[in-house]
């Protein structure tokens, strides 16, 4: 019962471009979300996060955005760096208990 | 200033050994996680304490799995007897409990089960 999920388990994308990652949820209760990023041989970094009661939030190149009604975020990169390709992870939280992370998302950059 | 410190990085062990993995929060922390992260399933939340005590310990697999906090300082996972299906990546994170849950993660210990 994977309550954080993120259908898409690879995105390539061209430099320069946007990258978009999505991730669906399934417990109302959630009241903040976050994405980690992820290099091989290396534990998650925290990356960007957004609360509840907002819908979106930006910093820099990367912007979040929450449709609480359709239990969904999505992390935009605009632009896109080779730098950036990584597995990245969406994860929530129900009043700051334990992080409840989905599966990843392989985003490869291309030069 | 010293993240998450995780020993060993990399473990490669017979079915039916014991395995440890041991974990040293960031001081001042209060809460430490175990995850393990596999291809299927991505970061699963194993067991997670808060103030040295099990809080949370549904995401255990099996009795095999075992997760020790003697102090505010050290952590242990062991795994008695390994399997083959053990193997994964398993980390540590650690945080000051607060209403958002940002974790900081260690590097990692990459278990092999032959």
């Amino acid at each position: 019962d994977q309550q954080v999920k993120q259908n898409s388990p690879s995105l390539s994308v061209q430099e320069g471009r946007i990258s978009i990652l999505n991730c669906d949820y399934t417990n109302s209760m959630f009241d903040y979300f976050l994405w980690y990023k992820k290099y091989p041989a290396e534990g998650p970094t925290f990356l960007i996060s957004i609360s509840s009661i907002k819908d979106k939030n930006e910093d820099g190149r990367f912007t979040v955005f929450l449709n609480k009604s359709a239990k969904h975020l999505s992390l935009h990169i605009v632009p896109s760096q080779p730098g950036d390709s990584a597995v990245y992870f969406c994860a929530a939280s129900e009043y700051g208990n334990k992080l409840v992370f989905g599966a990843g998302t392989i985003l490869r950059v291309k030069s | 200033d010293a993240g998450v410190i995780q020993s060993p990085r990399h473990e490669v062990t017979e079915m039916g050994q014991e395995v440890t993995l041991r974990c040293k929060p960031i001081s001042g922390h209060n809460s430490l996680f175990w995850y393990r992260q596999t291809m299927m399933r991505g970061l699963e939340l194993l067991i997670y304490f808060n103030n040295n005590v099990p809080i949370d310990d549904s995401g255990m697999p099996e009795d095999r799995f075992s997760a020790k906090m003697p102090n505010a300082s050290f952590s242990t996972l062991k795994i008695q007897p390994s399997e083959p299906r053990d193997s994964a990546v398993y980390f540590c994170a650690s945080n000051i409990r607060t209403n958002t849950g940002e974790l900081f993660f260690g590097e990692g210990s990459r278990l092999t089960v032959l």
